[in-house]
């Protein structure tokens, strides 16, 4: 699976959107990019994946650029409670794959009131 | 649904006593993984299994062993504990076919000393 890095840290204001950079260079084309987050001492919540069109749910947005190097999430309206640390994993996906994840350092966002 | 449940939440042991870490899903997943998180660090994956009766070492399973007699049980067996296995442990599980979407437990700290 394909390298991820990410800035350690992120400040953002409350009710702003919080913009989470990921560089995947090394990305190859059956590779999804995953995006996880936990919160203080609890376990990881998946928030969306995408393969190269941009992807919208409920929490939050993936915008991933053409040459599919690099990706961001985005959180539209950040929360207090959005303060976590956000992982950027890529890997493969579908049948035969063990579905392991190899979870980086991620980057701590902190929203501030 | 109750989802990924784990026991006990907390345990400490003495340096080369045994331990088994407890993971349940009520969610007929077929893949289960076992993860640890050291303190300001990422998560490592220690075993995972793709189904009942089969199971593989992750990236750091030295120390530990696992069993999957049922789809819904993947419990963690420490042996010898050493101050080195002082951390929070996760369970996860995830849908058949390798799909990406983990569901975590909530954690189990454990302290050796």
């Amino acid at each position: 699976d394909a390298k991820t890095t990410q800035p350690p840290s992120m400040d953002c204001a409350e009710g702003r959107a919080a913009n989470l950079p990921c560089n995947h260079s090394t990305i190859s084309g059956n590779e999804y990019v995953y995006w996880y987050r936990q919160i203080h001492s609890q376990g990881p919540q998946y928030i969306i994946h995408g393969l190269k069109n941009n992807e919208t749910n409920e929490m939050a947005s993936l915008i991933i650029t053409e040459d599919r190097k690099s990706s961001t999430l985005i959180l539209p309206h950040a929360t207090l409670r959005d303060t976590a640390v956000y992982y950027c994993i890529v890997r493969t996906r579908g049948s035969g794959n063990t579905g392991k994840l190899i979870f980086g350092q991620g980057t701590t966002l902190q929203v501030k009131p | 649904n109750a989802g990924v449940t784990q026991t006990p939440k907390f345990r400490i042991l003495k340096i080369g006593q045994s331990m088994t870490l407890q993971c349940t899903q009520d969610m007929n997943h077929n893949y289960m993984y076992w993860y640890r998180q050291d303190p300001g660090m990422g998560l490592k994956l220690i075993y995972y299994s793709v189904g009942a009766g089969i199971t593989d070492k992750g990236e750091v399973p030295n120390g530990y062993n696992v069993s999957r007699s049922t789809t819904e049980d993947f419990p963690l067996r420490l042996e010898l504990a050493a101050p080195s296995q002082t951390s929070v442990y996760f369970c996860a599980s995830s849908t058949g076919q390798g799909a990406g979407e983990q569901y975590f437990g909530p954690g189990t700290r454990l302290t050796v000393t």
